[in-house]
């Protein structure tokens, strides 16, 4: 069974930074590409962020183009988010999600972390 | 970049009925969009990938269609486990813009 696990979200002075992990197990996760999706409060979903299975391409929503840094160590399982320049617009709940086999749709996800940023 | 337009966003309907929900792409992304259902305070769930294909596990009662830049998600017989918020999603390039979500409401 596909299991994704959030961790690393909490509260951000604007300016600040976070880092956003996803443990990940039950599939082979060198072989995936996997992404990044958040959901503002009471809003829909935003795709934030893709990265290849070797992490070797890495793609961004204009919104956190140069403030976001997605990378991935297939030694650990685990995808992460760097986060820097913290907006109060970036506060939402942030779901990892794993691309289908070659495929850009998700069919895995996780069931997120919440970013707050306030001062 | 791709725009994705949902219509309606919310809409009421009885157990038992039949609704559609469209999606509308600003250029041509067939067949390459995906419908997820999402209920409150749990993670999307796929159900429809490539414009028709029903995800594994995913009742017959969901159906994809569509092609080019219009796609319908209709879901018939409606469950009480379908009052949900339904979104689409073009996967088109690496950027998988959703589309805004349809509430379906009950009646």
């Amino acid at each position: 069974e596909v299991q994704l696990l959030e961790s690393g979200g909490g509260l951000g002075q604007p300016g600040g930074s976070l880092r956003l992990s996803c443990a990940s197990s039950g599939f082979t996760f060198s072989s995936y590409a996997m992404n990044w999706v958040r959901q503002a409060p009471g809003k829909g979903l935003e795709w934030v962020s893709t990265i290849t299975e070797s992490g070797g391409n890495k793609y961004y929503a204009d919104s956190v183009k140069g403030r976001f840094t997605i990378s991935r160590d297939n030694s650990k399982n685990t995808l992460y988010m760097q986060m820097n320049s913290l907006r109060a617009e970036d506060t939402a709940l942030y779901y990892c999600a794993k691309s289908a086999r070659r495929q850009g749709y998700f069919d895995s996800w996780g069931q997120g972390t919440l970013v707050t940023v306030s001062s | 970049d791709i725009q994705m337009t949902q219509s309606p966003s919310t809409l009421s309907a009885s157990v038992g009925d039949s609704v559609t929900i469209t999606c509308r792409a600003s250029q041509s992304i067939s067949p390459w969009l995906a419908w997820y259902q999402q209920k409150p305070g749990k993670a999307p769930n796929l159900l429809i990938y490539k414009a028709s294909n029903l995800e594994s596990g995913v009742p017959s009662r969901f159906n994809g269609s569509g092609s080019g830049t219009e796609f319908t998600l209709t879901i018939s017989s409606l469950q009480p486990d379908d009052f949900a918020t339904y979104y689409c999603q073009h996967y088109y390039s690496y950027s998988g813009t959703f589309g805004q979500g349809t509430k379906v409401e009950i009646k």
